[in-house]
């Protein structure tokens, strides 16, 4: 799987939007990129994911660049509870076998939503 | 729908003995696959897998094992424990299809003293 490169941490004040940027430079075309956040002691939370098309869903949207190397999440309206760690995660799509299940989790970027 | 179940959700054990965790995926996911998350480590695999088989196995001693059942439950062992193998260990469940997401459950914290 592709590795990715998140910044460590990012400010955000709550109400505005939070764009998450994540480079994912070596991506192959059979990879998808996906989203989780992490709140504090809790299993991780899906968020999203996509191929290269942008998509949305009712928490938040994702950007990924015409080349795929970079993609943005963007949560429009930051709350406090979106405070959490956000991992970007790149996964093979291809069939036939392939283990799906495995996610290669790097550091991610801690997400401080201010009042 | 229920989510991916863990149980227990504390588990505080001696070094040497064993343990016993146990998942329940959300309905009609028959891929499983666990992790362990310690603060020094982060998000670690350890395996998944996909009609009782083993999929893919992340890089741990023997001492962790896993299986799944045919209804898609799983558990996973560690033997002969070690204060380092004290950590949140977490299941996620999948459809075993890229095009989906993996869904986690709330994890088991193991404490070995």
């Amino acid at each position: 799987d592709a590795k990715t490169t998140q910044p460590p941490s990012m400010d955000c004040a709550e109400g505005r939007a939070a764009n998450l940027p994540c480079n994912h430079s070596t991506i192959s075309g059979n990879e998808y990129v996906y989203w989780y956040r992490q709140i504090h002691s809790q299993g991780p939370q899906y968020i999203i994911h996509g191929l290269k098309n942008n998509e949305t869903n009712e928490m938040a949207s994702l950007i990924i660049t015409e080349d795929r190397k970079s993609s943005t999440l963007i949560l429009p309206h930051a709350t406090l509870r979106d405070t959490a760690v956000y991992y970007c995660i790149v996964r093979v799509a291809s069939a036939g076998g392939t283990s799906y299940g495995k996610l290669t989790f790097g550091q991610g970027t801690i997400l401080t939503v201010h009042p | 729908k229920a989510g991916v179940t863990q149980t227990p959700r504390y588990l505080i054990k001696t070094r040497g003995q064993q343990v016993t965790l146990s998942c329940s995926p959300i309905s009609g996911h028959r891929s499983v696959s666990w992790y362990q998350q310690t603060p020094g480590q982060g998000l670690q695999f350890l395996f998944e897998y996909f009609s009782e088989t083993q999929r893919n196995k992340g890089n741990f001693p023997g001492r962790f094992s896993g299986r799944q059942f045919s209804n898609s439950r799983s558990e996973m062992n560690v033997s002969t424990l070690e204060l380092g193998d004290s950590a949140l260990y977490l299941c996620a469940s999948s459809l075993f299809n890229p095009g989906q997401g993996t869904f986690f459950g709330q994890g088991t914290r193991l404490t070995v003293v």
